[in-house]
């Protein structure tokens, strides 16, 4: 069974703490991983997209990196408008999008 | 310049009563999908329209249904809404259903089941 596990659950950073948020999978043959913000009562904002094991991308103080087992988002020096929840999401053999329940990211001033 | 418009923002509704939530989309996009969202758990997709092809997921229940009359709009009905069902549905398109497309989302719309 496909299995996506997103972890903390939350965390909360001083303002310019980097650290990172992982998203492991169980899922039969990985064709993609997407990683989506969330403001509280919005809907998920496209972040990445990672194909392979060992590709990286990066967008601002965001750079998401994937391996065989789990992936990775690294917030370098965050700012409070960085805070929201961050999902993760695998792509199954039937081509749709099957999330984690996202980590809830709070940066204070 | 919105792509992916949803209406209302937020819903009420009574036990029961018929409701019919709206997603628009200025992608010219295939694919449309609905996914539920209870809180702080993962959106789950309900079902996707690729053209006019329905796709129903397997546990989705019969009281959900939806309507695409055209490319740019896709409707969710819910025919009998219970308490369970008070959510945010989110709306999302992707040009077409590869694992390269990337999904654009909607901002919601809440539902509250009174």
């Amino acid at each position: 069974e496909d299995q996506v596990t997103q972890s903390p659950e939350a965390l909360r950073l001083q303002e310019g703490e980097s650290s990172s948020l992982n998203c492991s999978y169980t899922v039969s043959g990985l064709r993609g991983l997407f990683w989506y913000r969330q403001d509280p009562g919005k809907g998920p904002e496209f972040l990445f997209t990672l194909y392979s094991a060992g590709e990286e991308k990066e967008k601002e103080r965001l750079k998401a990196t994937l391996t065989k087992k789990e992936s990775f988002l690294h917030i370098t020096a965050p700012k409070p408008e960085d805070s929201a929840t961050y999902l993760c999401a695998v792509i199954t053999g039937a081509n749709n999008l099957f999330f984690g329940t996202g980590t809830r990211l709070t940066v204070i001033p | 310049d919105a792509m992916v418009i949803q209406n209302p923002r937020y819903q009420v509704t009574q036990f029961g009563k018929p409701v019919t939530l709206s997603c628009s989309q200025t992608l010219n996009h295939n694919v449309m999908y609905w996914y539920q969202q209870k809180s702080s758990q993962a959106p789950k997709l309900l079902f996707h329209y690729y053209d006019k092809d329905f796709n129903n997921e397997a546990d989705t229940p019969d009281n959900f249904q939806s309507r695409r009359p055209n490319t740019s709009f896709c409707f969710l009905d819910i025919r009998s809404p219970g308490l369970g069902d008070a959510a945010m549905y989110l709306c999302a398109t992707s040009r077409d259903r590869g694992y390269q497309e990337t999904q654009y989302f909607g901002p919601g719309t809440r539902l509250l089941v009174l």
